[in-house]
C-alpha cells in the first residue's frame, strides 16, 4: 500500500519567516495530495491541495510543489504568522473505487512572535 | 459549506459497555464516510471507509466486530464502539466526502471535529 513519509516533525520559525514542509509517498499512482492544518483539539482543516498533473500551486502565503518523477511535494508557507502554528499532515490518495487518503505522520508548527 | 458533524464530542463509559458515535454531513450528501482514530500527538490512522448502503471496508488489523460501522443514508455513518475497554480509549474523528468537480473530479474529505472516548 501507500506510505507518506514527512519531514520534519517540529519545526520552529519566527514570525515572518518562511516555513518548508516536505512529503515524499511510495506509490506512482498517487494523483491527489491535500495538505491538512490541525490545531489543538480541533479538527483537521483542508488548507491547499495539489493534483498530479498540476507542479505548483498558490493560495495567498501558502503554496504546494509536486514533483512526479521524485514522488515527493512541499508544504512552503511564507510570512508565518503565530496564527499558522498548528499540526500540519500531507496525504495522498491513488483515486479508484474509495479514494481513501494515506497521511504523513505530521509536523508541529511553532511560530514565535 | 462541507459542514460535517461528529456527536458526541466527548464520552466517558465503563468498561464492557458499547458507545455509539455518529458522523452527519449537514450540507451535502457524501458518497463516501471514512473513520479514523488519532493517538496524542500522531498521525490520523484509517480503520475503515464506508459506502452508504453497503458494509465498510476495514483497514488491516481494524476488527470488525469491535467496531461497526453503519451508513444508512448518504448523510449519516455511526461508528459503534463494542464492549469497550481501556486500550479503546482514543481520539475518533470521520469525514466525509463526494467527488467534485466533474471530468478529472478529486475526493475532497472534510473532517468531524472528533470524539474523546475515554473508557474506565
Amino acid at each position: 500500500g501507500e506510505n507518506v513519509e514527512q519531514h520534519p516533525s517540529t519545526l520552529s520559525v519566527q514570525e515572518g519567516d518562511s516555513a518548508v514542509i516536505k512529503c515524499t509517498y511510495s506509490d506512482s499512482a498517487s494523483n491527489y495530495f491535500p495538505w491538512y492544518k490541525q490545531e489543538l483539539g480541533k479538527r483537521p482543516q483542508l488548507i491547499i491541495d495539489i493534483r498530479s498533473n498540476v507542479g505548483e500551486k498558490k493560495d495567498q502565503r501558502i503554496a504546494v510543489t509536486l514533483n512526479k518523477t521524485a514522488k515527493h511535494f512541499s508544504l512552503h508557507i511564507t510570512e508565518t504568522q503565530p496564527e499558522d502554528s498548528a499540526v500540519y499532515f500531507c496525504a495522498a490518495s491513488i483515486g479508484g473505487s474509495n479514494y481513501k487518503l494515506t497521511f504523513g505522520k505530521g509536523t508541529l508548527l511553532t511560530v514565535n512572535p | 459549506g462541507a459542514v460535517v458533524s461528529q456527536h458526541p464530542s466527548w464520552v466517558i463509559c465503563k468498561s464492557g459497555t458499547s458507545v455509539k458515535i455518529e458522523c452527519r454531513s449537514l450540507d451535502f450528501q457524501a458518497t463516501t464516510m471514512f473513520w479514523y482514530r488519532q493517538f496524542p500527538k500522531q498521525s490520523l490512522m484509517l480503520m475503515a471507509t464506508s459506502n452508504e448502503g453497503s458494509k465498510a471496508t476495514y483497514e488491516q488489523g481494524v476488527e470488525k466486530d469491535k467496531f461497526l460501522i453503519n451508513h444508512a443514508s448518504l448523510t449519516l455513518s455511526t461508528l459503534t464502539v463494542t464492549s469497550a475497554h481501556p486500550e479503546d480509549s482514543s481520539f475518533y474523528i470521520c469525514s466525509a466526502s463526494w467527488l467534485a468537480g466533474g471530468l478529472g473530479s478529486k475526493n475532497i474529505q472534510y473532517f468531524g471535529a472528533g470524539t474523546r472516548l475515554s473508557v474506565l
